[in-house]
């Protein structure tokens, strides 16, 4: 299997565009997680889907920011218009439902920069 | 609210010595307790895991990390550091089940000296 894969790798945008992050989480895998990681704040949730449908979205920012997944195998989140203060490594992860291993599987992360 | 604390950023070992990285929970039951290791520029990658059962568990790379209730703690240890373990570690809690989000400590950055 290859992985959560994510993309792209980095991102460098001017303040006020639009910014689309995909992720493809591992085959078979019911959760998806969308985390972003700050030296400020550490890693933080922002939403994550169960089965294609968002559970929880409580730490999504701001309305600036939306996340879908309109099937298995793709996601999005996106960022629009994007502020300096969105520069941070965005880590999507995905997870099996009730398997009993409780492992969350990382992608390698995006990194943006909004200048 | 739920927590998890990493009370050392930074932690410098020389290699071949022992290693112990602190994490404190703060959670009414017993949550499901992770460690994850993330080196540079890459994502997290799972060392082990704690559920129920024997409090001592055993993860890859020769980590071990032991569950204590009374303290809230779950330290993650290493007999004999290699320089290859030089990285950020992270310290998770899973306060509900299966497949809901995990919370983060802040993370401890190992350095590795010769």
């Amino acid at each position: 299997d290859a992985g959560v894969i994510q993309s792209p790798r980095h991102e460098v945008t001017e303040m006020g565009q639009e910014v689309t992050l995909r992720c493809k989480p591992i085959s078979g895998h019911d959760y998806l997680f969308w985390y972003r990681q700050t030296m400020m704040r550490g890693l933080e949730l922002l939403i994550y889907f169960n089965n294609n449908v968002p559970i929880d979205d409580s730490g999504m920012p701001e309305d600036r920011f939306s996340a879908k997944m309109p099937n298995a195998s793709f996601s999005t989140l996106k960022i629009q218009p994007s502020e300096p203060r969105d520069s941070a490594v965005y880590f999507c992860a995905s997870s099996p439902d009730s398997s009993g291993s409780y492992e969350q599987y990382f992608g390698p992360g995006t990194r943006l920069t909004v200048t | 609210a739920q927590s998890v604390t990493q009370p050392d950023i930074h932690i410098t070992v020389s290699e071949g010595a022992s290693l112990e990285l602190r994490c404190n929970y703060s959670y009414g039951a017993t949550p499901y307790l992770f460690w994850y290791v993330q080196s540079p520029g890459q994502g997290l990658q799972l060392l082990l895991k704690y559920f129920s059962g024997d409090t001592l568990v055993q993860g890859i790379k020769g980590f071990e990390a032991e569950f204590k209730r009374s303290q809230s703690s779950f330290n993650l240890r290493k007999p004999s550091v290699h320089w290859s373990d030089a990285a950020e570690y992270f310290c998770a809690v899973a306060p509900y089940q299966a497949g809901t989000a995990l919370i983060f400590g802040k993370g401890t950055t190992l350095s590795v000296s010769s």
